[in-house]
């Protein structure tokens, strides 16, 4: 079983739905990573979060920590948040300095 | 600013022949790291460097060799080039270990 797990690995939806993107992990963590990778394939960093949520703009990030498990929301979503969507967890103590990254979501969105 | 910056864009190798990765960062961050991105697998940690004059293996570093020539570069050498090590690599860097990561365009290598 890997230590961090993405749900759904497939996502389409219509332009103007509310988008949900899952992410399970099974170790303690530090903090947890939402990055997007464009269709270019470059990274970009969304968030990182420890506890509670984070908005920025149309997305929204939040961690329940004692369930070990975050989503990253999409409101009113675009032709232009098509891209794959990471998960990435660092852990408490040994390989604190390291992310574990989830598999990534596929999200595209037609107009 | 240009970030972090990846040489070369596209690379094809025969098996067995040699090729370093370079990559710098005009941030001036001390952490920075090499992945590997395979298909249907996350990002996956070749080597680190938690500041200058350190690093450390990650999850994969088997036929890697590292070199962090000054704070602001950090390269990647395949000493004998393996199909196996097909995929697209990632430089990254953050100005502490425990904080966002910033990540080059990435070069995508083909070993025939």
């Amino acid at each position: 079983k890997n230590e961090v797990e993405q749900s759904p690995q497939n996502l389409t939806a219509q332009e103007g739905e509310f988008i949900t993107i899952n992410c399970s992990y099974s170790v303690g963590i530090s903090a947890l990573h939402w990055l997007q990778q464009h269709p270019g394939g470059g990274i970009v960093s969304l968030f990182m979060l420890s506890s509670g949520k984070k908005k920025h703009g149309r997305l929204i990030a939040t961690i329940n920590i004692q369930e070990k498990h975050s989503s990253l929301h999409i409101t009113a979503s675009h032709p232009r948040d098509s891209a794959v969507y990471i998960c990435a967890v660092r852990g408490k103590i040994q390989g604190a300095q390291k992310l574990v990254f989830g598999q990534g979501t596929r999200l595209t969105i037609n107009p | 600013n240009a970030g972090v910056t990846q040489t070369p864009k596209f690379q094809v190798l025969k098996t067995g022949q040699s090729m370093t990765l370079q990559c710098a960062q005009d941030m001036n961050h001390n952490s920075m790291y090499w992945y590997r991105q395979d298909p249907g697998m996350g990002l996956r940690l070749i080597y680190y460097s938690a500041s200058e004059g350190t690093t450390d293996k990650g999850e994969v570093p088997n036929g890697y060799n590292v070199s962090r020539l000054n704070k602001r570069e950090f390269s990647l050498r395949l000493e004998s080039a393996a199909p196996s090590q097909t995929s697209v690599y990632f430089c990254a860097s953050s100005d502490s270990p425990y904080n966002e990561q910033f990540f080059g365009p990435g070069t995508r290598l083909t070993v025939l």
